[in-house]
């Protein structure tokens, strides 16, 4: 009974691509978050989202993209991709709104540009 | 925005002695604060949280102190074991929003 999932857990692809990643959480909770980790291990928040709402939308070029279809799910979208992009993408949620709760993160999914 | 700062940014440690991990925060309107545990390719995982009108908290070896005055918090791992080596992060959350700390790469060594 996964928590919080995410697809596929490893992306191999080239310069300029455009490619999706998927989440699912089964927690029943209304708050999703995606967050990036860079090769120096450092987490950032990208984005937010409370009942398929964007409330946190982080400085992040305008080629990522996500989008809530439901509270359950949560999908981010990349075009034109880069090198820097390369990093671990790690889906999150948590019940409520304000950031006073414990997040789930999902297994991360592994991107490296070429 | 809120900045959180952690040190050290690496510990070893012998087994069975106990380590210390300190985060400082800029912004005194946080008021929750959890640490993460992130075993080698694995997800986060919270292992402790406080918020901002306790000053102590402990679960089993693991306990936390927070200072608001000095803007600053401390995680304590107690009797250190093998599998308490991995990558801790503490964070502030302000609002909506989870700031976190560069990371602890802590080793226990056998």
């Amino acid at each position: 009974d996964t928590a919080v999932s995410q697809t596929p857990k490893y992306l191999v692809t080239q310069m300029g691509n455009d490619k999706s990643i998927k989440c699912e959480q089964n927690l029943g909770h209304d708050t999703m978050y995606w967050y990036k980790q860079d090769s120096k291990k450092f987490l950032k928040i990208m984005f937010s989202y409370n009942n398929k709402e964007l409330i946190i939308n982080e400085t992040v070029p305008n080629r990522f993209s996500p989008k809530s279809p439901d509270k359950a799910h949560l999908n981010l979208h990349i075009n034109s991709l880069e090198l820097g992009d390369s990093a671990v993408y790690f889906c999150a949620s948590s019940q409520g709104v304000g950031g006073l709760y414990e997040q789930y993160f999902g297994p991360g999914t592994r991107l490296t540009v070429t | 925005g809120e900045n959180v700062e952690q040190h050290p940014s690496t510990l070893s440690v012998q087994e069975g002695d106990s380590a210390v991990i300190k985060c400082t925060y800029s912004d005194s309107a946080s008021n929750y604060f959890p640490w993460y545990k992130q075993e080698l390719g694995k997800r986060p995982q919270l292992i402790i949280d406080i918020r901002s009108n306790v000053g102590e908290k402990k679960d089993q070896r693991i306990a936390v102190t927070l200072n608001k005055t000095a803007k600053h918090f401390s995680l304590h791992i107690t009797e250190t074991q093998p599998e308490d080596s991995a990558v801790y992060f503490c964070a502030a959350s302000k609002r909506n929003k989870l700031s976190f700390g560069a990371g602890t790469t802590v080793t226990v060594r056998a």
